[in-house]
């Protein structure tokens, strides 16, 4: 059973990059959709994005000018870039893999707080 | 985007109780749709997958049904461990989108 783990800052300054990365291990990246979504304190599931493991990525509108999804098969990992944050870009950000829509496999989160 | 809209908001039960959760589509999305349970402090665990299919290792209790714009989530018998909140997912049309979310409570 594939494990994944975010790493990343807890910390970015407003205007800043939001950069994470996550980490599978016990199974190959070199398949199925790896994802990213997000979850205010307090608050509902918001789905950022997802990225097929030849490069392919789809994004939420709602953040398409400001994410980037990449993959690096060679080291099991795929990231996250969300670039000008806010305050309201607060929030835990959970890795997630998925043969299509349904995220089977998630991280445990990583709470990023945006905040000079 | 297809606004998923999850009923009740809250719901309290008992041990035992047969429970059902509702989920809304602002347009059809076919079958699919998928069902998570969190606990707090936890990532959302997959339950359902394609309105009524069971993932693995999910236990009986769970069942899911419906297809176009309505859906529920039936738990046959509750369990101590099913009091979380449960949330419904769309992944018929990009954006994907998530409920609200219903928190199950202890009665």
């Amino acid at each position: 059973q594939v494990q994944l783990q975010e790493s990343g800052p807890g910390l970015v300054k407003p205007s800043e990059t939001l950069s994470l990365t996550c980490t599978a291990s016990g199974g190959s990246i070199s398949s199925y959709y790896w994802s990213w979504i997000r979850q205010p304190p307090g608050k509902g599931l918001e789905w950022i994005g997802y990225i097929y493991y030849s490069g392919s990525t789809t994004y939420n509108p709602s953040l398409k000018s400001r994410v980037t999804i990449s993959v690096d098969t060679s080291k099991n990992q795929f990231s996250l870039k969300l670039g000008s944050v806010t305050a309201a870009d607060t929030a835990v950000y959970y890795c997630a893999r998925g043969a299509g829509g349904s995220s089977s496999n998630w991280g445990q989160g990583t709470l990023v707080t945006v905040s000079s | 985007d297809i606004q998923m809209t999850q009923s009740p908001s809250t719901l309290s039960a008992s041990v035992g109780d047969r429970v059902t959760i509702t989920c809304r589509a602002s347009q059809s999305i076919s079958s699919w749709l998928a069902w998570y349970q969190q606990k707090p402090g936890k990532a959302p665990k997959l339950l359902i997958y394609k309105a009524s299919s069971l993932e693995s290792g999910v236990p009986s209790r769970f069942s899911g049904s419906g297809s176009g714009t309505e859906f529920t989530l039936t738990i046959s018998s509750l369990q101590p461990d099913d009091f979380a909140t449960y949330y419904c997912q769309q992944y018929d049309n990009y954006p994907y989108t998530f409920g609200q979310g219903t928190k199950l409570e202890i009665k």
